[in-house]
């Protein structure tokens, strides 16, 4: 079993929707948890760190699930620009990833 | 900072070659990481080094696989003799610490195509 599962979607959704992702994890003694955003053929990027409840940025909320084993990631007002494939990572000793969840925003 | 530069960018290869990908981390970062990534398996870790020593290299597939990390501004992974199946981008990336608390940069990534 892998240790980070995702939905791969893929999630269409028009502009100005709210989608949310979740991610569940397998090791419960993790402490950090990030979301990473990659575009098709580039290399993944930080979006954000999640930590004890979660985290916010702009249109963007993390949370964090301890007892059930996931996070979450909410994006509000999506945008075309938000396309792109939402990875969940975990921290155990390095980062383990989940295979991302695709996102796809339509005018 | 020009980031963690990646060579090359693109490799096609025929089976049972030597192939080596090569990783210039960012100044600084004590930690370098080489993942694989696939459509089926998504984003595996293969190895990462601190100060250049491999800590943890449980992820590498086969004895195929080799890396190494001679001082902290170089390290390359070596795959010898290659196989299709290990067609993958290969994305090196660095860090301050093993969590990721300031996140884990990567470099633009190597496509390999082993035909």
């Amino acid at each position: 079993r892998k240790e980070v599962e995702q939905d791969p979607g893929p999630f269409n959704v028009p502009e100005g929707a709210t989608v949310a992702f979740n991610c569940t994890y397998s090791n419960s003694a993790s402490q950090s948890f990030f979301w990473y955003r990659q575009d098709c053929r580039k290399e993944p990027k930080l979006l954000m760190s999640v930590y004890s409840s979660g985290n916010e940025d702009g249109r963007f909320t993390a949370q964090l699930n301890r007892a059930s084993q996931y996070i979450s990631l909410l994006i509000r007002d999506s945008k075309l620009s938000d396309s792109a494939t939402y990875l969940c990572g975990q921290a155990g000793t390095a980062l383990i990833f989940g295979k991302g969840t695709t996102l796809s925003v339509s005018s | 900072d020009a980031g963690v530069i990646q060579s090359p960018r693109h490799e096609v290869t025929e089976m049972g070659q030597e192939v080596t990908l090569r990783c210039k981390p960012i100044s600084g970062h004590d930690y370098l990481f080489w993942y694989r990534q696939t459509m089926m398996r998504g984003l595996e870790l293969l190895i990462y080094f601190n100060n250049n020593v491999p800590i943890d290299d449980s992820g590498m597939p086969e004895d195929r696989f080799s890396a190494k990390m001679p001082n902290a501004s170089f390290s390359t992974l070596k795959i010898q003799p290659s196989e299709p199946r290990d067609s993958a981008v290969y994305f090196c990336a660095s860090s301050f610490s093993v969590t990721g608390v300031d996140g884990y940069t990567f470099g633009s990534g190597t496509r390999l195509t082993v035909v």
